[in-house]
C-alpha cells in the first residue's frame, strides 16, 4: 500500500533562517503529491501540489518538487517567518485515472515546526 | 474558506457510549472523508463516500461507522467508544480536478473518551 515518510520534529528555527521538512513516499503508479499546513487549533490547508514527475509546487514562498527517481518531495523555504509556524503535512493521492482513487489521502506524521523571531 | 461545519466542537463522553459526529458541506462536492489525527501517526482515513449512500473502508474503520443519505452530510458514528479513540477528527471534502482532488477540511471535533 501507499506510505508517507516525514522527517522526525520539531524544528525550531530563528527567523529568517532557511527551512528543509523532507518527505519521501512509497506508492504505485504516479500518484499526486501534497504539502498540507495546519495551523493551531484549525484544520488542514493546502499549501502546494506536484501531480507529476519534475513538477515544482510553489505558494507564500514554500517549494517542493517532485523527485520520482528518489521518491521525494521535500518542502523548502529560504526565510521562514514567525507566521509559519505550524504543523506540516507530506501527503500522497493515487490519481484518478478511470476514477476509482477518489482523492483519498495517506499522510506523512506530520512536522511541527516553531519559529523564533 | 471551504463552506464545512463539524458538531459538535468538543466532546467527552463515556466508554461504551454510542457517539455521532456530524459534517455538512455547502460546498456541493461529490466526496466526503472521515480522518482521525493522533501524534505520531499524523491523519488516518477511516471511512469515505463517494455519493450519497455509497461509502466504504478507509484504513482506521474498526469501531466506526458512517451514513450519507444527503450530499451534504456526512455522519460518523462510534457504536461503543472506547478510549482508544479518543483523537481529533476531521472531516474533508473534494471533488475531482482531472487527475487530481483538493480536500478540504473542517475543523475538527476533539473526541475524549474517558
Amino acid at each position: 500500500g501507499n506510505s508517507v515518510t516525514q522527517m522526525e520534529g520539531p524544528v525550531t528555527l530563528s527567523e529568517e533562517a532557511f527551512l528543509t521538512i523532507n518527505c519521501t513516499y512509497t506508492a504505485t503508479g504516479y500518484p499526486s503529491l501534497f504539502w498540507y499546513v495546519q495551523y493551531p487549533g484549525e484544520g488542514l490547508q493546502l499549501l502546494l501540489k506536484a501531480t507529476k514527475a519534475d513538477d515544482k509546487g510553489s505558494n507564500k514562498g514554500f517549494e517542493a518538487t517532485y523527485r520520482k527517481e528518489t521518491t521525494s518531495f521535500h518542502l523548502e523555504k529560504g526565510s521562514v517567518q514567525v507566521s509559519d509556524s505550524a504543523v506540516y503535512f507530506c501527503a500522497l493521492s493515487d490519481q484518478n485515472a478511470g476514477g476509482t482513487s477518489y482523492g483519498k489521502l495517506t499522510f506523512g506524521q506530520g512536522t511541527i515546526l516553531t519559529v523564533h523571531p | 474558506d471551504a463552506g464545512i461545519t463539524q458538531s459538535p466542537r468538543h466532546k467527552v463522553t463515556e466508554t461504551g457510549t454510542p457517539v455521532t459526529l456530524r459534517c455538512h458541506q455547502t460546498e456541493n462536492h461529490r466526496y466526503m472523508y472521515w480522518y482521525r489525527q493522533d501524534p505520531g501517526h499524523g491523519l488516518r482515513l477511516i471511512h469515505y463516500s463517494y455519493g450519497v449512500k455509497d461509502t466504504d473502508k478507509g484504513e482506521v474503520s474498526d469501531g466506526y461507522s458512517v451514513s450519507r443519505s444527503k450530499t451534504e452530510d456526512f455522519l460518523l458514528t462510534l457504536e461503543s467508544a472506547t478510549s482508544s479513540q479518543t483523537s481529533v477528527y476531521f472531516c474533508a471534502i473534494s471533488e475531482p480536478q482531472g487527475i487530481w482532488t483538493e480536500a478540504f477540511f473542517g475543523q475538527g471535533t476533539r473526541l475524549t473518551v474517558v
